[in-house]
C-alpha cells in the first residue's frame, strides 16, 4: 500500500489560510470518507483534528476544516495562528481493511 | 482523563523479539478498538497494526504481516504487538493509539507518548 501524497511543506502568515492536500486512489480517499487529520508538534504524540473527512472532534477550533473531492483530501486551516506550527498527516482506510497514512506536510507559520 | 502507556521498548539484535504494551486508563477499554502506529526516527506516520474492541478481528500492514501479533487483555485494560524477526527497518517510536469506537480503529483520538524501539546489533 503506497502513502498518500502530500506535499512536503506549506507557510502562511499568521491570519492568512492555507490548505493542505492529500492524494490517494480509488481504493483508499476515493472511495472511503475514513479520511483522518493529525497535528504534530516536534516531539509530541499526534492529536487528531479532522475525521471522517469533515468532521471536528470536540475542543478542536472551527478554523480547521476538511473537505473531498474525488481522490483528494484537503485539509484548510484558517486565520493562521504561530500554534498551528506542526507537521500534519492524513490517513485513510483502504479496500484492503488497513490504513494508510500520507508523507506528512509541515507547516511554518512566517 | 484517558491515559495511555506503552513500555517494553528497548535496544533488540536483528532476528529478535519485543512485546510492546499500553495501559488504558480512563475509558472503558473493552469498548474501543485499538491501534499501534509507529514512527521512524525523523520520519514519517506509519500504521502498524488495528484491533476491534472484543479483540477477535486484528488487522495488519503487509510489512508486519506474519512477524507482529497484536492482542489485548481487556480484564488488565491493556494491550499488546509481540513483535518478532525484527529488522533495522522496525526501528521507530512505536504509538498505542484508541479509536473513536469499537470497530473505528481508522480514527485515532487519544494516543500515548510512544516507546522507542531500536533493532541493531
Amino acid at each position: 500500500q503506497s502513502a498518500l501524497t502530500q506535499p512536503p511543506s506549506v507557510s502562511g502568515s499568521p491570519g492568512q489560510s492555507v490548505t493542505i492536500s492529500c492524494t490517494g486512489t480509488s481504493s483508499d480517499v476515493g472511495t472511503y470518507n475514513r479520511v483522518s487529520w493529525y497535528q504534530q508538534p516536534p516531539g509530541t504524540a499526534p492529536k487528531l483534528m479532522i475525521y471522517e473527512v469533515s468532521n471536528r472532534p470536540s475542543g478542536v477550533p472551527d478554523r480547521f476544516s476538511g473537505s473531498k473531492s474525488g481522490n483528494t483530501a484537503s485539509l484548510t486551516i484558517s486565520g493562521l495562528q504561530t500554534e498551528d506550527e506542526a507537521d500534519y498527516y492524513c490517513s485513510s482506510y483502504t479496500s484492503s481493511s488497513t490504513l494508510v497514512f500520507g508523507g506528512g506536510t509541515k507547516l511554518t507559520v512566517l | 482523563e484517558v491515559q495511555l502507556l506503552e513500555s517494553g521498548g528497548g535496544l533488540v539484535q536483528p532476528g529478535g523479539s519485543l512485546r510492546l504494551s499500553c495501559a488504558a486508563s480512563g475509558f472503558s477499554f473493552s469498548s474501543y478498538a485499538m491501534s499501534w502506529v509507529r514512527q521512524a526516527p525523523g520520519k514519517g506516520l506509519k500504521w502498524v497494526s488495528g484491533v476491534s474492541s472484543g479483540g477477535s478481528n486484528t488487522y495488519y500492514a503487509d510489512s508486519v504481516k506474519g512477524r507482529f501479533t497484536i492482542s489485548r487483555d481487556n480484564s488488565k485494560n491493556t494491550l499488546y504487538l509481540q513483535m518478532n524477526s525484527l529488522t533495522a527497518e522496525d526501528t521507530a517510536v512505536y504509538y498505542c493509539a484508541k479509536a473513536m469506537g469499537g470497530s473505528s480503529w481508522h480514527k485515532s483520538d487519544y494516543w500515548g507518548q510512544g516507546t522507542l524501539v531500536t533493532v541493531s546489533s
